[in-house]
Order: C-alpha cells, then structure tokens, then sequence
C-alpha cells in the first residue's frame, strides 16, 4: 500500500516551458487535491476534485490545469512555467465521508519545482 | 470563506517544556479541526484532529482543545523532545470537501 505517491520528484524549467506533475493514490480515496508550499506562505489550495471527471477551483488557480480522467490519479499541468510557479508542490487525498463529515487528507512527497 | 490565523509563527522551547500553537477561525459553522505537523524535507503529516462535538482531545504528550464559542482551537505539547522540532499547520473546513490551512509554526526544541 503506497499511499499517495507523486512524480517527479524534483524539476527544472525554463520560463514558457510546460509540464505535467502526476499524482496517484491507491486508497480508493474519493477527494484529490493539489497544493503549492511557500515559505512563510501554509498550504496554499491551487485545484481540487471530488471525483473522477470533476476538479474545481482553489485559491490560487491562475496558470494551473488539472485532469481527474481515472479516479487514482490527479494531473496538475503548467501550461506556460513562470518563475513564480516555482515552489513545492503537493498533492493529497481523502476518503469522502457520510453528511459531511471531514476526514484527514494524506499527503503525498512533494515535488520540487524551480522555473528558470 | 474560511479564514484561518495561526500565531504564534516561530516558538523556540528548552527540551522538556510544554508548547502551545494557538489557531482562530471564522466559520461558526466549522465542525472539524485538524493539526499537521511536517518536519524539515517531508510531507504534513496528521497528528491530532478533533470534532466540534467535543471540547478536548489527548493522545499521550498531544492535545487539542476547541472553543466554540471564541472560535479557536489550541495545540498542546507537553515535556517537548528536540524530535518535535517541526513546522506545525492547523486546518479548519472550507466548503463541503476542502480545508484551510494556517500559515503555519516552526518549533524548536532546544536540547
């Protein structure tokens, strides 16, 4: 049992360039979400999705896309890298609970960006 | 939304001190209250979390306690170890499925 597992691990882009962070999770988890971690700055929200073919708005969704097309796996793509992408990316996951009730959400390792 | 503030952002204990990381939210209507605790180079981790139904919740040197009615919730570390040397992040609900996050308490523990 992985967990949430995240690839790549760390990355370098030139400004303009694009790419894709994959994360996965083998809990059966309903709930997917990426963040973005700056120093002094929390968990920052960028994309979420509820389940498989649905993603929604976080709080910092600008220069972000995001694809949920196998309920395992979450997709965060930069379009168009900018030096203020640069930062460390997390992914996470929860089970979706009765009525409402919230459940922890599991982390996965991060990955490590730097725009050029 | 929700709008989480966390204090204090830095806190530097002798080993075997207690530390408290206090949070407030906005949401009356918030009911669940997590605490992650990430150390240097790795994932958030969960280490406590408690319901709105309850005031206090203990598991062996962790503690958190919720006040309703001020909105806020505090983390306890009783007889700290320099292994507790950690940023901690408070959560509190926003919306039906997302939380959100403090900006976060770097702790350390002085041997």
């Amino acid at each position: 049992n992985a967990g949430v597992t995240q690839t790549p691990k760390f990355r370098v882009l030139k400004t303009g360039q694009s790419m894709t962070l994959l994360c996965a999770q083998d809990m059966n988890h309903e709930y997917m979400y990426w963040y973005r971690q700056d120093p002094g700055m929390g968990l920052r929200l960028i994309h979420y999705s509820v389940g498989e073919g649905t993603t929604a708005k976080g709080e910092v969704p600008d220069g972000y896309n995001v694809s949920r097309l196998k309920k395992q796996n979450f997709l965060l793509g930069l379009e168009s890298a900018a030096p203020s992408q640069t930062s460390v990316y997390f992914c996470a996951s929860s089970p979706r609970l009765a009525g409402g009730n919230k459940e922890t959400q599991y982390f996965g390792p991060g990955t490590r960006l730097l725009v050029l | 939304g929700e709008n989480v503030e966390q204090h204090p952002s830095t806190l530097s204990v002798q080993e075997g001190d207690s530390a408290v990381i206090k949070c407030t939210y906005s949401d009356s209507a918030s009911n669940y209250f997590p605490w992650y605790k990430q150390e240097l180079g790795k994932r958030p981790q969960l280490i406590i979390d408690i319901r709105s139904n309850v005031g206090e919740k203990k598991d062996q040197r962790i503690a958190v306690t919720l006040n309703k009615t001020a909105k806020h919730f505090s983390l306890h570390i009783t007889e700290t170890q320099p292994e507790d040397s950690a940023v901690y992040f408070c959560a509190a609900p926003r919306g039906y499925s997302t939380l959100t996050f403090g900006k976060g308490t770097m702790l350390l523990v002085s041997p």
